[in-house]
């Protein structure tokens, strides 16, 4: 089935420490995106890429970054300098050539500083 | 100002009641409407979305939109314990390639 995995589905971080969270799709989509999603709020949108080795800065960028290497991967890293990075973390891709702009979203998952 | 508003909530309603969700938008760019439902600790998925203003239908749920007065609404008839959830609400700028998300209203249907 296609679909957007994303992996861990809980990660915990120490003080300092960077993390990389994981999201790979099988859809064929050309546009992924990163959401973070904090509680009783809505999605806060930190990264997107619209097509392989680029990217754009969302709302929220300010401690974190990515990559796009391949069409099927996005990977998050929240770096030691986002101060508050415990939140639930989705990925989400969509297909902008086509007539469908619906989001697909993963599973999320939930970052904790220890 | 953000430039999709949703009504808070929360909202409780008993089962078989005719629920209304709604949202603002300010940004003329915006070119799509979408709902997603979101249940508790998982990732949201698309309910439906809408280009035109007017009105769409699928099942028992209706999305509205009025782009003259910018205003976007999801209608669920008969609700049912099983649409307990967050809804929410996001406009499309096709030319920025985003979407921009309201910021969930949390639905609970009580049998």
């Amino acid at each position: 089935d296609g679909g957007i995995t994303q992996s861990p589905k809980y990660l915990f971080r120490k003080e300092g420490q960077n993390v990389t969270l994981s999201c790979e799709q099988n859809l064929n989509h050309d546009a992924m995106y990163w959401y973070r999603q904090d509680p009783g709020q809505g999605l806060r949108l930190i990264y997107y890429s619209q097509i392989v080795n680029d990217f754009q800065k969302g709302d929220i960028a300010e401690g974190y970054s990515v990559s796009r290497e391949k069409k099927e991967s996005f990977p998050l890293t929240v770096t030691s300098a986002q101060k508050n990075p415990t939140a639930f973390y989705l990925c989400a891709s969509s297909n902008i050539r086509g007539v469908d702009y619906g989001y697909t979203f993963g599973s999320g998952t939930r970052l904790t500083v220890v | 100002q953000k430039e999709v508003e949703q009504d808070p909530g929360p909202l409780s309603v008993p089962e078989g009641a005719i629920v209304s969700l709604n949202c603002t938008y300010s940004n003329s760019a915006f070119q799509y409407f979408m709902w997603y439902r979101q249940y508790s600790r998982k990732g949201p998925e698309l309910l439906m979305y809408t280009y035109s203003s007017g009105n769409k239908e699928d099942g028992r749920f209706t999305a509205q939109v009025d782009k003259s007065s910018k205003y976007i609404s999801l209608f669920i008839r008969d609700s049912q314990p099983s649409d307990s959830a967050t809804y929410l609400c996001a406009s499309l700028d096709t030319n920025a390639g985003k979407s921009t998300f309201g910021d969930g209203t949390t639905l609970t249907v009580k049998p």
